[in-house]
């Protein structure tokens, strides 16, 4: 069983610029969410993608987008990049299921560092 | 507005004795909680987890206690090994909110030899 896999696992980019990370959910998994960490506070929830659509968003600005495509894989787009987004980005997969919590398992993450 | 709260930055024992960690939570839609473990340069590992009908839940070394009433649940490991050194952090979801995390923001362990 393959699990959870991102890339690229470091990146720098300077403010303005855009960038792309990726995921690669856990066999069996149709959901995908994404957090971003913040050097020393815990992750933050940004969104999640079930069945290509956006299932629920946290507190981030339109300019952090994503995708879901039919593999389940995902991805995090965010664009006119800022000091501030300098952080580790998570992405976690799940089964959706209608009864119970949904076990999360994550990647070991990109860091983006935004000079 | 944090809405899971880990008081203690830090914590170090001994090897052999009980680690303690602490999580607060104001939001009285959470029903599950969850401890993640994270080690440098790899993404949080499930520890354990419990339910809101539940006040206690053990696996192997690793025991959490809710008390609701309190909004405060706790991880006691017993006996802590060195091994058990890293980050850990107090998750909550909401049944509706789609399984989606809040953390808290870590406790780093360092269980000394």
């Amino acid at each position: 069983e393959t699990g959870v896999t991102q890339s690229p696992t470091h990146l720098i980019k300077t403010r303005g610029q855009q960038v792309t990370l990726r995921c690669s959910s856990q066999s069996g998994h149709n959901t995908v969410s994404w957090y971003q960490q913040a050097l020393g506070q815990g992750p933050q929830f940004i969104f999640q993608y079930y069945r290509e659509e956006e299932n629920g968003r946290g507190n981030f600005p339109p300019r952090f987008s994503g995708l879901q495509f039919p593999n389940y894989s995902s991805e995090l787009n965010v664009n006119a990049l800022e000091l501030d987004d300098s952080a580790l980005y998570l992405c976690a997969s799940s089964l959706m299921a209608q009864s119970s919590y949904n076990e999360q398992f994550f990647g070991p993450g990109t860091r983006l560092t935004v000079l | 507005d944090q809405q899971v709260k880990q008081n203690s930055p830090s914590l170090s024992v001994q090897e052999g004795r009980i680690s303690i960690l602490n999580c607060d939570y104001t939001n009285s839609m959470f029903d599950y909680f969850l401890w993640y473990k994270k080690y440098p340069a790899e993404g949080p590992t499930f520890l354990i987890s419990i339910s809101s009908i539940k006040d206690k839940n053990e696996d192997g070394r690793f025991t959490v206690f809710l008390n609701k009433s309190a909004k405060h649940l706790s991880l006691h490991i017993v006996p802590s090994q060195p091994g058990d050194s890293a980050v850990y952090f107090c998750a909550a979801s909401a049944k509706r909110s789609g399984s989606r995390l809040t953390f808290g923001e870590g406790t780093q362990l360092t269980v000394n030899p």
